[in-house]
């Protein structure tokens, strides 16, 4: 079953903060999160495995909440090249081939 | 540029006409998957390769799709008879561990 990404499109001045989550019915086992921008292919950002851990690049960094099966992107300082779409991608075995199952999707636009 | 790459970029057909796909993987990945990405959407799973052999498939993947990977290198998606509904964009990436590499893509229309 396909994750639930919120909210389905948000607006930012450069500078401000977002955060996006993913949300999972079925126990998670990963969550990889992912950048496509228009015309482009999607493009890697961060893995988070099964025990709660926090990752972070840069600004942008990341959070997994076994309990809830919930993911959180934090975005701070938003610059404009952040804009795009971003999606999570969930795995509920380390056995599935890493076959991932996508959200919709978060529209980001980041306005000057 | 060492990334993955798929052709043709994009491909206009008429409607119960064949295609086919090509995908050339990061070298020495010896993963690579086949998704396909409707406008507005995520992209959908459709078909795994591990090496040479074919893994999975996802019930997406009507008898009309078949792929391929001889020798574990390069793979091959094919759609005969294509219908308007197949008209998306064509997804592949490829691992060596847990992070998927995606290529640009193989935008469809069916006329």
């Amino acid at each position: 079953q396909q994750p639930v990404q919120s909210p389905q499109a948000v607006i930012l001045r450069e500078g401000e903060d977002a955060v996006i989550n993913c949300s999972s019915s079925k126990a998670l086992y990963s969550v990889h999160w992912y950048r496509q921008k228009h015309g482009e292919a999607p493009v890697f950002l961060m893995i988070l495995l099964k025990g709660g851990e926090q990752k972070g690049h840069d600004k942008i960094s990341a959070s997994f909440n076994e309990k809830k099966q919930q993911s959180s992107l934090y975005l701070t300082a938003s610059q404009l090249s952040y804009s795009g779409t971003y999606f999570c991608g969930t795995l509920t075995t380390p056995n599935a081939g890493n076959m991932l199952t996508f959200g919709g999707g978060t529209r980001l636009m980041v306005k000057p | 540029d060492t990334g993955v790459s798929q052709n043709p970029r994009h491909k206009i057909t008429k409607r119960g006409q064949n295609v086919t796909f090509r995908c050339d993987p990061i070298s020495e990945h010896n993963r690579l998957y086949w998704y396909r990405q409707t406008l507005g959407q995520g992209p959908e799973f459709l078909t795994y390769f591990q090496n040479e052999a074919q893994l999975e498939k996802s019930r997406l993947l009507s008898d009309r799709f078949s792929a391929e990977r001889p020798k574990g290198s390069f793979s091959t998606l094919e759609i005969q008879r294509t219908e308007q509904g197949d008209s998306a964009m064509y997804l592949c990436a490829s691992s060596l561990t847990r992070e998927q590499f995606f290529g640009p893509g193989t935008r469809l229309t069916v006329l």
